[in-house]
Protein backbone atom coordinates (compact mmCIF):
# COMPACT_ATOMS: atom_id res chain seq x y z
CA UNK A 1 0.00 0.00 0.00
CA UNK A 2 1.23 3.67 -0.68
CA UNK A 3 1.53 6.38 2.30
CA UNK A 4 -1.36 7.93 2.95
CA UNK A 5 -3.83 5.67 2.06
CA UNK A 6 -7.94 6.64 2.88
CA UNK A 7 -10.92 4.63 3.58
CA UNK A 8 -13.72 4.50 2.33
CA UNK A 9 -12.87 5.76 -1.20
CA UNK A 10 -16.31 7.04 -0.73
CA UNK A 11 -19.27 7.24 1.84
CA UNK A 12 -22.66 8.58 1.14
CA UNK A 13 -24.52 9.84 4.58
CA UNK A 14 -27.63 11.22 5.60
CA UNK A 15 -27.39 15.19 7.34
CA UNK A 16 -26.58 15.06 10.88
CA UNK A 17 -25.43 11.73 11.18
CA UNK A 18 -20.87 11.37 11.57
CA UNK A 19 -18.87 10.71 9.11
CA UNK A 20 -15.57 8.59 9.58
CA UNK A 21 -12.59 8.48 7.09
CA UNK A 22 -9.43 6.37 7.72
CA UNK A 23 -6.01 6.70 6.51
CA UNK A 24 -2.96 4.87 6.71
CA UNK A 25 0.30 5.25 6.05
CA UNK A 26 3.97 3.56 5.86
CA UNK A 27 6.51 5.25 7.51
CA UNK A 28 7.77 7.27 10.31
CA UNK A 29 5.62 11.28 10.69
CA UNK A 30 6.48 13.81 11.73
CA UNK A 31 2.97 15.39 11.75
CA UNK A 32 -0.39 14.04 9.32
CA UNK A 33 -2.47 16.58 8.19
CA UNK A 34 -6.40 16.49 6.49
CA UNK A 35 -7.51 19.19 3.64
CA UNK A 36 -10.28 19.40 1.86
CA UNK A 37 -11.32 19.63 -1.48
CA UNK A 38 -14.20 21.00 -3.00
CA UNK A 39 -15.12 19.67 -6.46
CA UNK A 40 -12.20 21.32 -9.29
CA UNK A 41 -11.34 23.95 -6.01
CA UNK A 42 -7.95 23.93 -4.10
CA UNK A 43 -7.06 22.33 -0.66
CA UNK A 44 -8.57 23.64 2.30
CA UNK A 45 -6.99 23.05 5.78
CA UNK A 46 -8.46 21.42 8.48
CA UNK A 47 -6.53 20.03 11.18
CA UNK A 48 -2.92 19.30 12.05
CA UNK A 49 -1.92 16.50 14.29
CA UNK A 50 1.75 15.84 15.33
CA UNK A 51 3.49 12.21 16.15
CA UNK A 52 3.21 12.45 19.73
CA UNK A 53 -0.77 13.66 19.96
CA UNK A 54 -3.31 11.07 20.17
CA UNK A 55 -6.49 13.28 19.84
CA UNK A 56 -7.29 16.53 18.51
CA UNK A 57 -11.18 18.22 18.26
CA UNK A 58 -11.28 21.62 15.97
CA UNK A 59 -15.30 22.10 16.51
CA UNK A 60 -16.97 19.16 14.80
CA UNK A 61 -14.26 17.79 13.67
CA UNK A 62 -11.93 15.04 15.55
CA UNK A 63 -8.81 13.29 14.71
CA UNK A 64 -7.17 10.36 16.68
CA UNK A 65 -3.49 9.16 15.55
CA UNK A 66 -2.39 5.43 16.35
CA UNK A 67 1.05 5.59 15.75
CA UNK A 68 1.35 2.15 16.47
CA UNK A 69 -0.66 1.15 13.72
CA UNK A 70 0.24 4.01 11.40
CA UNK A 71 -3.17 5.26 11.36
CA UNK A 72 -5.29 8.30 11.58
CA UNK A 73 -9.24 8.86 11.28
CA UNK A 74 -11.30 11.92 10.80
CA UNK A 75 -14.54 12.16 12.45
CA UNK A 76 -17.16 14.89 11.12
CA UNK A 77 -19.56 15.43 13.32
CA UNK A 78 -23.48 16.07 12.59
CA UNK A 79 -22.55 16.64 9.34
CA UNK A 80 -24.36 19.20 6.86
CA UNK A 81 -25.24 19.51 2.78
CA UNK A 82 -21.65 21.90 2.93
CA UNK A 83 -19.34 18.99 4.04
CA UNK A 84 -19.81 17.30 1.02
CA UNK A 85 -16.58 16.95 -0.28
CA UNK A 86 -12.82 15.19 -1.12
CA UNK A 87 -10.92 14.21 1.81
CA UNK A 88 -7.64 14.10 1.89
CA UNK A 89 -5.00 13.09 4.59
CA UNK A 90 -1.36 14.23 4.45
CA UNK A 91 2.18 13.11 6.12
CA UNK A 92 4.99 15.10 6.83
CA UNK A 93 8.22 13.29 7.22
CA UNK A 94 11.20 14.21 8.78
CA UNK A 95 14.15 15.52 7.24
CA UNK A 96 12.04 15.61 3.85
CA UNK A 97 11.73 19.39 3.89
CA UNK A 98 8.53 19.52 4.64
CA UNK A 99 6.82 18.31 1.78
CA UNK A 100 3.46 16.19 2.05
CA UNK A 101 2.61 13.02 0.81
CA UNK A 102 -1.18 12.38 0.15
CA UNK A 103 -3.63 9.97 0.07
CA UNK A 104 -6.02 9.10 -2.69
CA UNK A 105 -8.98 10.87 -0.22
CA UNK A 106 -12.65 9.94 0.85
CA UNK A 107 -15.27 11.36 -1.39
CA UNK A 108 -18.04 12.41 1.19
CA UNK A 109 -21.91 13.56 0.20
CA UNK A 110 -24.43 14.26 2.53
CA UNK A 111 -27.54 14.14 1.89
CA UNK A 112 -30.23 16.69 2.65
CA UNK B 1 -6.70 36.13 5.98
CA UNK B 2 -4.20 36.11 4.80
CA UNK B 3 -3.90 33.46 1.44
CA UNK B 4 -1.99 31.92 -1.03
CA UNK B 5 -3.10 33.26 -4.83
CA UNK B 6 -2.80 31.82 -8.33
CA UNK B 7 -2.60 33.06 -11.78
CA UNK B 8 -4.33 32.22 -13.79
CA UNK B 9 -6.57 30.10 -12.61
CA UNK B 10 -7.00 28.12 -16.33
CA UNK B 11 -4.30 27.98 -18.74
CA UNK B 12 -5.06 26.20 -22.16
CA UNK B 13 -2.10 25.54 -24.24
CA UNK B 14 -0.40 23.73 -27.06
CA UNK B 15 1.57 20.88 -26.88
CA UNK B 16 5.15 22.00 -27.06
CA UNK B 17 4.53 25.31 -25.63
CA UNK B 18 6.21 27.15 -22.30
CA UNK B 19 4.02 28.04 -19.73
CA UNK B 20 4.52 30.03 -16.18
CA UNK B 21 2.49 29.48 -13.43
CA UNK B 22 2.52 32.22 -10.70
CA UNK B 23 2.03 32.18 -7.60
CA UNK B 24 1.98 34.65 -4.62
CA UNK B 25 2.58 32.81 -1.26
CA UNK B 26 1.37 34.03 1.73
CA UNK B 27 3.64 37.45 2.77
CA UNK B 28 6.91 36.05 5.39
CA UNK B 29 5.93 32.77 4.73
CA UNK B 30 9.60 31.38 4.34
CA UNK B 31 8.92 27.45 2.55
CA UNK B 32 7.07 27.86 -0.70
CA UNK B 33 5.82 24.11 -3.02
CA UNK B 34 4.51 23.06 -5.67
CA UNK B 35 2.07 20.03 -6.27
CA UNK B 36 -0.05 18.85 -8.79
CA UNK B 37 -3.12 17.03 -9.22
CA UNK B 38 -4.23 14.83 -12.59
CA UNK B 39 -7.96 14.40 -12.89
CA UNK B 40 -9.29 11.84 -10.53
CA UNK B 41 -5.93 11.45 -8.93
CA UNK B 42 -4.18 12.27 -5.41
CA UNK B 43 -2.01 15.31 -5.11
CA UNK B 44 1.41 14.76 -5.71
CA UNK B 45 4.67 16.86 -4.49
CA UNK B 46 6.34 18.41 -7.35
CA UNK B 47 9.27 20.80 -5.36
CA UNK B 48 10.11 22.51 -1.94
CA UNK B 49 11.54 26.00 -2.16
CA UNK B 50 13.82 27.39 0.37
CA UNK B 51 16.23 29.81 1.38
CA UNK B 52 16.10 30.81 -3.08
CA UNK B 53 17.39 27.19 -3.67
CA UNK B 54 15.46 23.76 -4.39
CA UNK B 55 15.03 21.79 -1.19
CA UNK B 56 13.99 18.47 -2.64
CA UNK B 57 12.25 17.44 -5.84
CA UNK B 58 10.27 14.70 -6.69
CA UNK B 59 10.84 12.13 -9.72
CA UNK B 60 8.12 14.22 -11.47
CA UNK B 61 10.17 17.20 -11.59
CA UNK B 62 12.92 16.99 -14.74
CA UNK B 63 14.98 19.11 -16.84
CA UNK B 64 11.39 20.47 -17.97
CA UNK B 65 10.09 22.17 -15.21
CA UNK B 66 11.94 24.84 -13.16
CA UNK B 67 11.25 27.31 -9.81
CA UNK B 68 12.03 30.75 -9.47
CA UNK B 69 11.25 33.35 -7.05
CA UNK B 70 11.65 36.25 -8.93
CA UNK B 71 11.19 39.19 -6.68
CA UNK B 72 10.31 39.18 -2.68
CA UNK B 73 6.67 37.98 -3.57
CA UNK B 74 6.07 35.69 -6.60
CA UNK B 75 6.73 32.11 -6.88
CA UNK B 76 6.36 30.50 -10.29
CA UNK B 77 6.85 27.45 -11.95
CA UNK B 78 7.76 27.12 -15.79
CA UNK B 79 7.43 24.19 -17.95
CA UNK B 80 9.67 24.39 -20.61
CA UNK B 81 7.69 22.22 -23.32
CA UNK B 82 4.45 21.05 -22.47
CA UNK B 83 3.07 17.53 -23.07
CA UNK B 84 -0.31 16.29 -22.99
CA UNK B 85 0.59 14.44 -19.65
CA UNK B 86 1.06 17.95 -17.98
CA UNK B 87 -2.69 18.61 -18.08
CA UNK B 88 -3.58 19.01 -14.85
CA UNK B 89 -4.44 21.31 -11.37
CA UNK B 90 -1.55 22.97 -9.93
CA UNK B 91 -0.77 23.79 -6.70
CA UNK B 92 1.04 26.33 -4.75
CA UNK B 93 1.59 26.42 -0.98
CA UNK B 94 3.51 28.29 1.42
CA UNK B 95 4.22 27.85 5.12
CA UNK B 96 6.23 29.52 7.87
CA UNK B 97 8.34 27.79 10.27
CA UNK B 98 5.45 25.92 11.20
CA UNK B 99 4.02 23.03 9.67
CA UNK B 100 0.76 23.28 7.95
CA UNK B 101 1.03 24.05 4.86
CA UNK B 102 -1.37 26.40 2.90
CA UNK B 103 -2.69 26.28 -0.55
CA UNK B 104 -3.46 28.23 -3.10
CA UNK B 105 -6.94 27.48 -5.45
CA UNK B 106 -4.73 26.34 -7.93
CA UNK B 107 -3.74 26.48 -11.90
CA UNK B 108 -5.77 23.92 -14.16
CA UNK B 109 -3.78 23.65 -17.19
CA UNK B 110 -4.70 21.88 -19.99
CA UNK B 111 -2.49 20.95 -23.09
CA UNK B 112 -3.97 20.00 -26.36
Amino acid sequence: SQQGEEDPQALSIQEGENATMNCSYKTSINNLQWYRQNSGRGLVHLILIRSNEREKHSGRLRVTLDTSKKSSSLLITASRAADTASYFCATAVYNQGGKLIFGQGTELSVKP
Amino acid sequence: EPEVTQTPSHQVTQMGQEVILRCVPISNHLYFYWYRQILGQKVEFLVSFYNNEISEKSEIFDDQFSVERPDGSNFTLKIRSTKLEDSAMYFCASKDLGDTQYFGPGTRLTVL
